[in-house]
C-alpha cells in the first residue's frame, strides 16, 4: 500500500487568509487527486495532476505536483467561509481503487 | 438527478444484527467501489467491483459481503455486527479508463 501523509492535519484560519496543504509519499504515482468533502456529504474530485511538476489552478485554488511525482500541493488564496471541508489528496491503488492520505480538515471563519 | 445514491443514509441498530447498505449508480460507470471512513475521517477501500466481477478485497472481515447484481448495482451486507464496524461507508463508482471517482453522501452506521 502506497501510504499519503498529509499535513496539517487541523487548520483553522480567518477569511482572507491563505493556507498551503501539503501531500507527501515515498512512493511514485503515475497521477494524485485532490478531494474535497463537506460534512454529510461525499468526497468530491477537485483536480487530478498527472505531470511532475505539473500546475493547475481552480480559481482561487492551486495544484501542484512534485518533480518527482511523490508529492503534492494545495494552495488557497484569500480563503473564504465556503472553503471549509475536508480536503482529502489520493493517488492510484491497485483494482481502480484509491489510497486516500488522511485528510486536513480546514475551517475558515468570517 | 443523484448520480451515485445510497440507501439508507443513516443506520442504527444493535451489536449481532445483519444489515445492508444499497448503492446505485446513474452514470453508466463500469467500476464500482466501497471505503469506509472512521472517526478520525481516514477513508479507506474495502472493495472493488469491475463489470460485476471482485477485483479488490482489502483486509475486511468476511463478515462483510459485496453483492453485484448489475454494473449499475453494489450492495454490502453485514453479518454479526459489532461496535467497531460503526463508521460511515461510502460507495464510489468510476469509469475504468479515467479513475474519477463519484462518491454516494454516505451511510453513517451506528452500532449499539
Amino acid at each position: 500500500t502506497q501510504l499519503l501523509e498529509q499535513s496539517p492535519q487541523f487548520l483553522s484560519i480567518q477569511e482572507g487568509e491563505n493556507l498551503t496543504v501539503y501531500c507527501n509519499s515515498s512512493s511514485v504515482f503515475s497521477s494524485l487527486q485532490w478531494y474535497r468533502q463537506e460534512p454529510g456529504e461525499g468526497p468530491v474530485l477537485l483536480v487530478t495532476v498527472v505531470t511532475g511538476g505539473e500546475v493547475k489552478k481552480l480559481k482561487r485554488l492551486t495544484f501542484q505536483f512534485g518533480d518527482a511525482r511523490k508529492d503534492s500541493s494545495l494552495h488557497i488564496t484569500a480563503a473564504q467561509p465556503g472553503d471549509t471541508g475536508l480536503y482529502l489528496c489520493a493517488g492510484e491503488a491497485s483494482g481502480y481503487a484509491l489510497n486516500f492520505g488522511k485528510g486536513t480538515s480546514l475551517l475558515v471563519t468570517p | 438527478d443523484t448520480a451515485v445514491s445510497q440507501t439508507p443514509k443513516y443506520l442504527v441498530t444493535q451489536m449481532g444484527n445483519d444489515k445492508s447498505i444499497k448503492c446505485e449508480q446513474n452514470l453508466g460507470h463500469d467500476t464500482m467501489y466501497w471505503y469506509k471512513q472512521d472517526s478520525k475521517k481516514f477513508l479507506k477501500i474495502m472493495f472493488s467491483y469491475n463489470n460485476k466481477e471482485l477485483i479488490i478485497n482489502e483486509t475486511v472481515p468476511n463478515r462483510f459481503s459485496p453483492k453485484s447484481p448489475d454494473k449499475a448495482h453494489l450492495n454490502l451486507h453485514i453479518n454479526s455486527l459489532e461496535l467497531g464496524d460503526s463508521a460511515v461507508y461510502f460507495c464510489a463508482s468510476s469509469r475504468r479508463a479515467e479513475n474519477i471517482q463519484y462518491f454516494g453522501a454516505g451511510t453513517r452506521l451506528s452500532v449499539l
